[in-house]
């Protein structure tokens, strides 16, 4: 069974500029995350999906951050413009169901950003 | 809100010692919780979970049992080896509302085994 995949797997932009990161989930998973991990620290959610709608975009900062999952599958995670304080790894997971707080997430290879 | 605290790292073992992450938590209502595992160039991976209170996640020769009444989930392992170094995530699982099923992690606990 193929994973979560991800790109770019890293990316440099200069700030003010704008980047846009993929991800393709397990075949069959409703749900999929984006999440941001700084480094040192634990990943945090940005955003969740179930199929194609948002279920969850309290925490992403909507000023600067979009993201979008047309047909439920691919998503993207777009940030215009950067700041250096976006300068992360990007992480996207998907699991199976949403209905349960049991449910297992995959998370991809990440895309690790540097604004300069 | 929820939230998750765990030991601070690095944590520096010889191999075949004994190991224990401290993991504990906040959180309203039942979460789920986990242990991830990121090794060197590779992304998080599910290590165990448990989902209840008492219940006890293990894999790998790792342990952790939910604890209600300590709000804890410690990671042990009775013998560690090098391929054991990577870095450890405790996190927990949203159970109701509009954040259920997010995950709250912990900062991470960098271990590193020398042979």
């Amino acid at each position: 069974e193929a994973g979560v995949a991800q790109s770019p797997r890293y990316k440099i932009i200069e700030k003010r500029q704008s980047v846009a990161f993929w991800c393709n989930p397990i075949s069959g998973h409703a749900t999929l995350y984006w999440y941001q991990q700084i480094l040192g620290q634990g990943p945090k959610l940005l955003i969740q999906f179930q199929n194609n709608g948002v279920v969850d975009d309290s925490q992403l900062p909507k000023d600067r951050f979009s993201a979008e999952r047309l047909k439920g599958v691919d998503s993207t995670l777009k940030i215009q413009p950067a700041k250096l304080e976006d300068s992360a790894v990007y992480l996207c997971a998907s699991s199976f169901r949403r209905t349960l707080s049991t449910d297992t997430q995959y998370f991809g290879p990440g895309t690790r950003l540097t604004v300069l | 809100g929820n939230s998750v605290t765990q030991m601070e790292g690095p944590v520096t073992l010889s191999e075949e010692a004994f190991l224990t992450i401290n993991c504990t938590y906040t959180a309203t209502g039942y979460p789920s919780l986990f242990w991830y595992v990121q090794y060197p160039g590779e992304g998080l991976q599910l290590l165990l979970k448990a989902t209840k209170a008492d219940d006890k996640g293990s894999n790998k020769g790792f342990e952790a049992t939910y604890r209600k009444e300590t709000t804890s989930f410690h990671l042990e392992k009775g013998s560690v080896q090098v391929s054991d170094s990577a870095v450890y995530f405790c996190a927990l699982s949203e159970s109701y509302g509009g954040s259920q099923g997010n995950l709250i992690f912990g900062k991470g606990t960098k271990l590193s085994v020398k042979p």
